[in-house]
């Protein structure tokens, strides 16, 4: 089945400890996007990329980076997460960019000692 | 800003009993529109969506209506079942061209049996 996968499924990491969070997608789609889901929030937002071009939320903080080397494939890179950046990571895809459905992995929920 | 926002937190429903769930936007400007489903631990699911050019669209047990006179969208669940407890969230684009979802502050569904 087409799908937006996530891995890890959990990830541990320390104070100031840089990580780096995968998501891949057999859909085909041009778009994917990373959003921040802290508990009993709602999903925000943090930047997306139609195909390679990358957009990011003016509110995202530099701490956030992210790749995509290619279709399938989007990277959520945290230089140095502080106990503020624990939260659950959704990667999100969508065909294009234009009022189109955005289709969502599992998640991959960050702890940060 | 855009604002989409739900007007219950918490919804209880017996087991049979059909579901209501609100939904108030604020931009004039959207005009489209997706509900999603989130369980615990895991990502949105996409239940259904409505374009602003119909007032009603039913899918499986579910039915989106739509009143843009009063920017108020719903989502009805028939003959709920222990399986669709999770949060609902509602959320909009607008018809800027930019694919952004934003979300409401989601309802918590209990169903209890």
């Amino acid at each position: 089945d087409a799908m937006v996968i996530q891995n890890p499924r959990y990830q541990v990491t320390q104070f100031g400890k840089p990580v780096t969070l995968s998501c891949s997608q057999t859909l085909n789609h041009n778009v994917m996007y990373w959003y921040q889901q802290k508990s009993s929030q709602a999903p925000k937002l943090l930047f997306h990329y139609y195909d390679k071009d990358f957009n990011n939320e003016a509110d995202t903080p530099d701490n956030f980076q992210s790749r995509r080397p290619n279709t399938s494939f989007c990277f959520l890179d945290i230089r140095s997460p502080g106990l503020g950046d624990a939260a659950m990571y959704l990667c999100a895809t969508s065909r294009t960019q234009y009022q189109e459905t955005q289709y969502f992995g599992p998640g991959t929920r960050l702890l940060v000692l | 800003g855009e604002s989409v926002g739900l007007h219950l937190p918490t919804l209880s429903v017996q087991e049979g009993d059909n579901s209501i769930i609100n939904c108030a936007y604020s931009n004039s400007a959207s005009d489209y529109f997706i509900w999603y489903k989130q369980e615990s631990g895991k990502g949105p699911q996409f239940i259904i969506d409505i374009r602003s050019n119909m007032d009603k669209r039913q899918g499986q047990r579910v039915t989106v209506l739509l009143n843009k006179t009063v920017k108020h969208l719903s989502l009805q669940i028939a003959a709920t079942q222990p399986g669709d407890s999770a949060v609902y969230f509602c959320a909009e684009i607008d018809q800027t061209g930019a694919n952004n979802l934003f979300f409401g502050t989601g309802t918590r569904l209990t169903v209890i049996p």
